[in-house]
Order: C-alpha cells, then structure tokens, then sequence
C-alpha cells in the first residue's frame, strides 16, 4: 500500500531565507511524486514532480524538491522565501501498485514572517 | 487554457436532504477524479473515471453516495441523504491519460456544510 507522511503540521521561516518542508513516502514499487499548494479558498496547484532521472527536480514559482532513494524522501525547497509562498503544501505519491491512484499526505502550513 | 470548473462553490443544506456537485474537467482530459478533504486534513479520493468507467470506487460510501460521467466529460457526485459528518470540501481533478506520470489537474472544490 502506498503512504505518505509530512512530519510537520507547520512551519514557519523568515522571509529571505531558505525553505524547506518535508516529505516522506511508502510505496510498493518505483514512486512517483508529486507537490501541490493550497492557497486559501483555491483548489490545490500542481508545482512539481518526479518521475525518474535527476534527484532534484525544478518547478513552478522558484520551487524544487530532492529526490532521496535511501531515506525515501522528497523534501521540497526553496532557497529564499517570499511572504506569499504562505499557504498549505501536500506532498503526493503514486506507483504501479496503487491503481493510478493519487495519494496525498496530511499537509504542511508554511507560514514566511516579513 | 480553461481549468477544472466545479460548481456551486458553495453549499449550506439540512441532514437528510440530497445535495449534488458538479464538474467540468479541462477539455481532452479523460481521466477524473473525486476527493473529499476533511479540515486539515489532505485529499481522500472517492472515485476515479477513465472516460466514462469507474475503474476505482473502493472509496466511495455506495449507501449514500453516487457518480456519474456520461459522455466521458462532465461528471457530477451526489449525496443522498446527507449526514453531518459529510461536510467537507469535495474536489474535482482531471488528468490527460491514465498515466502514473501525469499530474492531476484540480477546480476550487465545493464547500459542503451539513446542519
């Protein structure tokens, strides 16, 4: 079965400074990852993905995640936060077990203090 | 191009009384799916349709729940009767193929409130 876990309900970082939120995933086969945001009142927006090759991936709005195997990670990342990439952030996860279904996590708050 | 669209955005009904969603996913999309997601709380999918099949309802309450997409475009969710701990916020999300690779799409979700 597959499963994914953010360890952290929320967090908080200066504006400026990196980010990161964390990701952590259980799956059968090879995972196949993904990273939405949540803005209030919107439905989620697509930023990211991995599938296979580089173990950093880039995508929208100065985002990347890192890919790591071993720890079977995908921690999201971004070297300098800006006040308006506060909101809700789910980390998702499909394989080749799971009926193309798309699983998400429980969801991590990122708050930037100004 | 035109996003997910979902309607209404918002609904406010009695328990008991029967409540519908509808959506309209971005056009060449066969792939669509349902999630309900409970106040902080991630996404929980309900049904997924391949074109106009629904090749995976597991999560789907059939007592009180039901699904359509007829034509393989449109699809609505409807809830009869609804109870109290049915309200949530339900999302609609489509995706180009059935692939393992392709990211899902999702509209701004109809707030469901149950009193």
């Amino acid at each position: 079965a597959q499963s994914v876990a953010q360890p952290e309900d929320q967090v908080n970082v200066a504006e400026g400074n990196p980010l990161t939120v964390k990701c952590t995933y259980s799956v059968s086969g090879n995972p196949y990852l993904f990273w939405y945001v949540q803005y209030p009142n919107r439905g989620l927006q697509f930023l990211l993905k991995y599938i296979t090759g580089d173990n950093l991936v880039k995508g929208s709005y100065g985002f990347e995640a890192e890919f790591n195997k071993s720890q079977t990670s995908f921690h999201l990342k971004k070297p300098s936060a800006l006040v308006s990439d506060s909101a809700l952030y789910f980390c998702a996860v499909r394989d080749e077990t799971g009926a193309n279904n798309l699983f998400f996590g429980t969801g991590t708050r990122l708050t930037v203090i100004p | 191009e035109a996003g997910v669209v979902q309607s209404p955005r918002y609904k406010i009904i009695e328990k008991k009384q029967p409540v519908a969603f509808w959506c309209n996913p971005i056009s060449g999309h066969n792939t669509l799916y349902w999630y309900r997601q409970n106040l902080g709380q991630g996404p929980e999918l309900l049904i997924r349709y391949e074109n106009e099949e629904a090749v995976d309802d597991s999560q789907l309450p059939k007592d009180r729940f039901s699904a359509e997409r007829l034509k393989g475009v449109d699809s609505t969710l409807k809830i009869q009767p609804a109870e109290l701990g049915d309200s949530a916020v339900y999302l609609c999300a489509s995706s180009r193929g059935d692939s393992l690779f392709t990211e899902a799409f999702f509209g701004q979700g109809t707030r469901l409130t149950v009193v």
